[in-house]
């Protein structure tokens, strides 16, 4: 079975600048997470879409970032504009939505922004 | 979801047993206890879970105090490949996903 995968695996810009990451989950999975992780921290929940609606965005912050899951499979996230604090490593995750109790993980998006 | 505690960091020698307590005093009734790992430059991989009776799985086990209120993940002969952060969850199983809230977690260290 493929795994969750996620694009690019690295990126470098500089602050003020946008940039997106890509996710595709395990197929037939409809819940879909995001998560930021800081160096040296656990992950933490930037948000979470069943199919193609959002269930929590509590601790997105939208006034720069943004995410969608138009079709209910692939998800895209956004920072824009990119600040230095938002180097971290982004996490896309996915399992099913009812029954399922274990969630997958890509191996993520390394951003540096300089 | 309740908050769980866990010492930040612990080794092991390769080999022997590696036993990764986690409290979790505050833990509801309908709260499971969840294991995930991250080893280095990857994500976080699921381990096992329980609810209050002791489970055993090909990668671990997981014991559950009668209270509730601790829990202990044992990887029975540890191996290198065991070096990673384990982190420990609890939380209710809903309908709308299974929304997992990390902490700090343990670093284990595997020595040979």
């Amino acid at each position: 079975e493929a795994g969750v995968a996620q694009s690019p695996r690295y990126k470098i810009i500089e602050k003020r600048q946008s940039v997106a990451f890509w996710c595709n989950p395990i197929s037939g999975h409809a819940t879909l997470y995001w998560y930021q992780q800081i160096l040296g921290q656990g992950p933490k929940l930037l948000i979470q879409f069943q199919n193609n609606g959002v269930v929590d965005d509590s601790q997105l912050p939208k006034d720069r970032f943004s995410a969608e899951r138009l079709k209910g499979v692939d998800s895209t996230l956004k920072i824009q504009p990119a600040k230095l604090e938002d180097s971290a490593v982004y996490l896309c995750a996915s399992s099913f939505a009812t029954g399922n109790t274990e969630a997958f993980f890509g191996q993520g998006t390394r951003l540096t922004v300089v | 979801d309740a908050k769980t505690t866990q010492p930040p960091s612990m080794d092991c020698a390769e080999g022997r047993a590696a036993n990764l307590p986690c409290n979790h005093s505050t833990i509801s009734g309908n709260e499971y206890v969840y294991w995930y790992r991250q080893i280095h430059s990857q994500g976080p991989q699921y381990i096992i879970h329980g609810l209050k009776n002791n489970e055993t799985n090909e990668m671990a086990s997981l014991i559950i105090t009668e209270d509730r209120k601790s829990s202990t993940l044992i990887l029975p002969h540890a191996t290198l490949r065991d070096t990673a952060v384990y982190y420990c969850i609890v939380r209710v199983h809903n309908n709308a996903g299974n929304m997992l809230t990390f902490g700090g977690g343990t670093r284990l260290m595997v020595k040979p």
